[in-house]
C-alpha cells in the first residue's frame, strides 16, 4: 500500500539553528500539505501545493518558515532560524485532488528545539 | 477559520464497552466533514469523509453521523477493543479566502483498558 514517507521521524535542534524537513508525497498526488501540530492542539494547515504551486500559505510564518515543491512530486519545509515556540509535530499530507478528498498522513516529524 | 470542539477531551473505556464522541462545527460555511483515527507512532489514518445531513458511515465496529443543520458530528465505536485507543481528529472543511480547507479540532483521546 502506497505511504506517504516523511523524514526525519525527530529531530533536536538548538534555537536559531536552521532546520529542514522532507515529503514524498504517494505518487500521482496533485495536491500536497504540510500541518504543524503543537502538543494539545489540532493539527493546522501551513502550506498546500497543487502540483508545484502554492495554493494556500496563509497560515505559514513567512519571515522564518519556507516551503518548496519544485517539480511538483516531494517537497521539503525548512525553518531559519529556529525558535522555541516551533517545537511542534510537522506532518505531511497529500491527496489526489484538493477540497474534500481523503488526505493520506505521513508519519510526522517531531522537532524539539532547545 | 473554523471554532470546532471535540469532546471528550480523554476518555478511559474497558473492553468490551461501547463509547461515543461529539464533534461541534459551525454549520455555515460547511462542504464536507472529515474524521481520523491517530495512533502513537503512525501516520492519522482518515476513517469517513461525509457530506451530507444525515449521512451515516461505517467502518466495521466504527460509526459516525452527520448533522449539518446543527453543526454536529457523532462518532461510535462498538465493542471497544485496545487496538482502538488512539486519538480520534474531526475535520470540517470549509472555504478560507480563496481555499478550500480542514480545520482540526483538537481530538479525543481514547484509551481501551484490557
Amino acid at each position: 500500500e502506497a505511504e506517504v514517507a516523511q523524514s526525519p521521524r525527530y529531530k533536536i535542534t538548538e534555537k536559531s539553528q536552521a532546520v529542514a524537513f522532507w515529503c514524498d508525497p504517494i505518487s500521482g498526488h496533485a495536491t500536497l500539505y504540510w500541518y504543524r501540530q503543537i502538543l494539545g492542539q489540532g493539527p493546522e494547515l501551513l502550506v498546500q501545493f497543487q502540483d508545484e504551486s502554492v495554493v494556500d500559505d496563509s497560515q505559514l510564518p513567512k519571515d522564518r518558515f519556507s516551503a518548496e515543491r519544485l517539480k511538483g512530486v516531494d517537497s521539503t519545509l525548512k525553518i531559519q532560524p529556529a525558535e522555541l515556540g516551533d517545537s511542534a509535530m510537522y506532518l505531511c499530507a497529500s491527496s489526489f485532488v484538493p477540497a474534500g478528498e481523503t488526505q493520506y498522513f505521513g508519519p510526522g516529524t517531531r522537532l524539539l528545539v532547545l | 477559520i473554523l471554532n470546532v470542539e471535540q469532546s471528550p477531551q480523554s476518555l478511559h473505556v474497558q473492553e468490551g464497552d461501547s463509547t461515543n464522541f461529539t464533534c461541534s462545527f459551525p454549520s455555515s460555511n460547511f462542504y464536507a466533514l472529515h474524521w481520523y483515527r491517530w495512533e502513537t507512532a503512525k501516520s492519522p489514518e482518515a476513517l469517513f469523509v461525509m457530506t451530507l445531513n444525515g449521512d451515516e458511515k461505517k467502518k466495521g465496529r466504527i460509526s459516525a453521523t452527520l448533522n449539518t443543520k446543527e453543526g454536529y458530528s457523532y462518532l461510535y465505536i462498538k465493542g471497544s477493543q485496545p487496538e482502538d485507543s488512539a486519538t480520534y481528529l474531526c475535520a470540517p472543511l470549509g472555504s478560507g479566502g480563496s481555499n478550500y480547507k480542514l480545520t482540526f479540532g483538537k481530538g479525543t483521546l481514547l484509551t481501551v483498558n484490557p
